[in-house]
C-alpha cells in the first residue's frame, strides 16, 4: 500500500495561532481524507480533500477553521487556525481509492494547545 | 448521516479466549464495512473488511460477519494472543459520499496471558 508521510508529528502551539499540517503520498491517490481523534476517543472525519476544488466538510467542521488544500493527487495540508486548547488533538490523513475501497492512514499529528 | 454504535466500550479476556466486538450502522444503504485495529501511539491499520454482498469473510484467527437486515456486522477473533490487545474500531460507508468512512466509538481489547 501508498507510504503515508505526515508532517510535523507533533507540536506545542500557543493558543490563538495557525499550524498546517502536511500530508504527503508516494503514489497518486484518488481520495484524501482527514480526521481528528481526540484523547482515548474515536476517528471523527473532519472532511475529504478534493484536488483542485474546495474540500468538503462534515456538519460541525468549517473552512475558516480549517482550511484544507490539495494542489494534487499526491499531497494535502489541514491547517488548523486560530487554535484553542479544545483543538489539542491528534490529526490523521487517510488516503483511499474509491468506493468500497479501505482507506490507510497516516502516523497522526499530536497537537497540544497550551 | 451515517452513524455507528460500538459495543463493548472495554473487553478483557484470557489468552487463548475468543473476542468478539459488536456494531451496528443507522444508513441501511451503507455497502462497506472495514475493521481497523489500534495500538497506543500507532495509526490505525486494516485488519479486515467486508462488503454488503457477502455475509461473512475470514482471515485465519479473524473474521466478520455482516446482517444487512438487522443493520450490524461483528468481529470475531479467536485464540486470542496479548499481542492483539489494541484498540478496535468498526467503520461504515454509505455509497454516494466519495468512500467517506464513519467510525464507532471504539473497543479496548486486553488478552491476558
Amino acid at each position: 500500500s501508498a507510504v503515508i508521510s505526515q508532517k510535523p508529528s507533533r507540536d506545542i502551539c500557543q493558543r490563538g495561532t495557525s499550524l498546517t499540517i502536511q500530508c504527503q503520498v508516494d503514489s497518486q491517490v484518488t481520495m484524501m481524507f482527514w480526521y481528528r481523534q481526540q484523547p482515548g476517543q474515536s476517528l471523527t472525519l473532519i472532511a475529504t480533500a478534493n484536488q483542485g476544488s474546495e474540500a468538503t466538510y462534515e456538519s460541525g467542521f468549517v473552512i475558516d477553521k480549517f482550511p484544507i488544500s490539495r494542489p494534487n493527487l499526491t499531497f494535502s495540508t489541514l491547517t488548523v487556525s486560530n487554535m484553542s486548547p479544545e483543538d489539542s488533538s491528534i490529526y490523521l490523513c487517510s488516503v483511499g481509492g474509491e468506493r468500497d475501497q479501505p482507506q490507510h492512514f497516516g502516523d497522526g499529528t499530536r497537537l497540544s494547545i497550551l | 448521516g451515517e452513524n455507528v454504535e460500538q459495543h463493548p466500550s472495554t473487553l478483557s479476556v484470557q489468552e487463548g479466549d475468543s473476542a468478539v466486538i459488536k456494531c451496528t450502522y443507522s444508513d441501511s444503504a451503507s455497502n462497506y464495512f472495514p475493521w481497523y485495529k489500534q495500538e497506543l501511539g500507532k495509526r490505525p491499520q486494516l485488519i479486515i473488511d467486508i462488503r454488503s454482498n457477502v455475509g461473512e469473510k475470514k482471515d485465519q484467527r479473524i473474521a466478520v460477519t455482516l446482517n444487512k437486515t438487522a443493520k450490524h456486522f461483528s468481529l470475531h477473533i479467536t485464540e486470542t494472543q496479548p499481542e492483539d490487545s489494541a484498540v478496535y474500531f468498526c467503520a461504515a460507508s454509505p455509497p454516494n459520499t466519495g468512500n467517506q468512512f464513519y467510525f464507532g466509538t471504539g473497543t479496548s481489547l486486553t488478552v491476558i496471558p
